[in-house]
């Protein structure tokens, strides 16, 4: 199977910072990856899809791009609704997978 | 709206079979195109895919959980359910059903609508 590596693991920033999360792939997975958003007690929203189209009702703020085994999300500048942990996942075949996750903490 | 709610025992004994339901309410599990799944997520931990399945019974597995998973659904009840045998206390976490999207050029899918989660613990 794929496997996904997200780093950094932990990542603090300020309020107004760009901050960047990279997603590595075991093998080419073309564009088909997207990433999550979970805050604590709840379940993951779908932020990015096909590596850089954004999920309807998701702020511009967000944005994605990579292709092949490297991907990156991106918020050009942080709110304080965006401390939370962020997930990629790999839909390259039926077998899905995603990566470890990058907690989102404030500075 | 769509909306997914899962709902089973939450304590399960060692060696015994977990057993949820995810019911669909504001859209159909016989919706064309869409597969429908499980994630699990241990306390402090990552999620996993646990596996999918079509309206028709189609089935994809994790293959790590593949002998002890099993996955079914009532399109009658607009339910689709999880299994889970020979549970131990590496199986505890929050388990979540979804809804996925299909994507054109792919057979994969990503999680567009997920439930709210259920923690289940594996404890005697």
């Amino acid at each position: 199977d794929i496997q996904m590596t997200q780093s950094p693991s932990t990542l603090s920033a300020s309020v107004g910072d760009r901050v960047t999360i990279t997603c590595r792939a075991s093998q080419s997975i073309s564009s088909w990856l997207a990433w999550y958003q979970q805050k604590p007690g709840k379940a993951p929203k779908l932020l990015i899809y096909k590596a850089s189209s954004l999920e309807s009702g998701v702020p511009s703020r967000f944005s994605g791009s990579g292709s092949g085994t490297e991907f990156t999300l991106t918020i050009s500048s942080l709110q304080p609704d965006d401390f939370a942990t962020y997930y990629c996942q790999q839909y390259n075949s039926y077998y899905l997978t995603f990566g470890g996750g990058t907690k989102v903490e404030i500075k | 709206q769509l909306q997914l709610q899962e709902s089973g025992p939450g304590l399960v004994k060692p060696s015994e079979t977990l057993s949820l339901t995810c019911t669909v309410s504001g859209g159909s599990i016989s919706s064309s195109s869409y597969y429908w799944g499980w994630i699990r997520q241990p306390p402090g931990k990552g999620l996993e895919w646990i596996g999918s399945i079509y309206y028709s019974g189609s089935t994809y597995y994790n293959p790590s959980l593949k002998s002890r998973v099993t996955i079914s659904v009532d399109t009658s009840k607009n339910q689709f359910s999880l299994k889970l045998s020979s549970v131990t206390a590496a199986d505890t976490a929050v388990y979540y059903c979804a809804r996925l999207r299909p994507a054109a050029g792919t057979f994969g899918r990503y999680f567009q609508h997920w439930g709210q989660g259920t923690l289940v613990t594996v404890s005697s």
